[in-house]
């Protein structure tokens, strides 16, 4: 039980480069995150997807897209990367609406840096 | 002003001692309150997990909520220098809005 599994774990892009980060999740959650970590930040989040077939915006969108591929996968993409998008970016799973419990399960995260 | 606060620390403490982690949040609308663990280069980690006020111990650890004070608190004790990590709290509003919000982090070194 690999619980929620991402890729790369390390990326090296040129400013302007474009990447799609890969997350997937073996719990059969209906939700689905993407946070970024940086250093006296905490963890913020960029996207969500609510169950299959849906996503919406957190606190720090911009510069990201996002796509739920399937109940398993969802994919976060940097279109022309920021030195400001220079991250440990974590995906995370939960049961989801009126399960009763909403803690989410963490990937081992991707450091990205942008040159 | 950050909806959840988090004194960062660092906490150096000898180990067996009890360490004491605390939360502040201004929501009054948060009901599930969580702490997770992460070890350096690594993600979190679920530790505890609770719903409104009170109080939840599970072995060495202990999570008190006080939502009139809007105030969460983790205790561990005999502290080990396994317990070397960043603990960050986390809560929600509820099952129908199941987003966490996070405090910053408050990183522990336990010495042996």
């Amino acid at each position: 039980n690999a619980g929620v599994t991402q890729t790369p774990k390390f990326q090296v892009l040129k400013t302007g480069q474009s990447m799609t980060l890969q997350c997937a999740q073996d719990m059969n959650h209906n939700s689905m995150y993407w946070y970024r970590q940086d250093p006296g930040m905490g963890l913020r989040l960029i996207y969500y997807s609510a169950s299959e077939g849906t996503t919406d915006k957190g606190e720090v969108p911009n510069g990201y897209n996002v796509s739920r591929l399937n109940k398993r996968e969802f994919s976060l993409r940097l279109e022309s990367a920021a030195p400001s998008q220079t991250s440990v970016y974590f995906c995370a799973s939960s049961e989801g609406v009126g399960r009763g419990r909403t803690e989410a399960f963490f990937g081992q995260g991707t450091r990205l840096t942008v040159v | 002003q950050k909806e959840v606060e988090q004194d960062p620390g660092p906490l150096s403490v000898p180990e067996g001692a009890i360490v004491s982690l605390n939360c502040t949040y201004s929501n009054s609308a948060f009901q599930y309150f969580m702490w997770y663990r992460q070890y350096s280069r690594k993600g979190p980690e679920l530790l505890m997990y609770t719903y409104s006020s009170g109080n939840k111990e599970d072995g060495r650890f202990t999570a008190q909520v006080d939502k009139s004070s809007k105030y969460i608190s983790l205790f561990i004790r005999d502290s080990q220098p396994s317990d070397s990590a960043t603990y960050l709290c986390a809560m929600s509003r509820g099952s129908n809005d199941y987003k966490l919000s996070f405090g910053a982090g408050t990183t522990v070194t336990v010495r042996a």
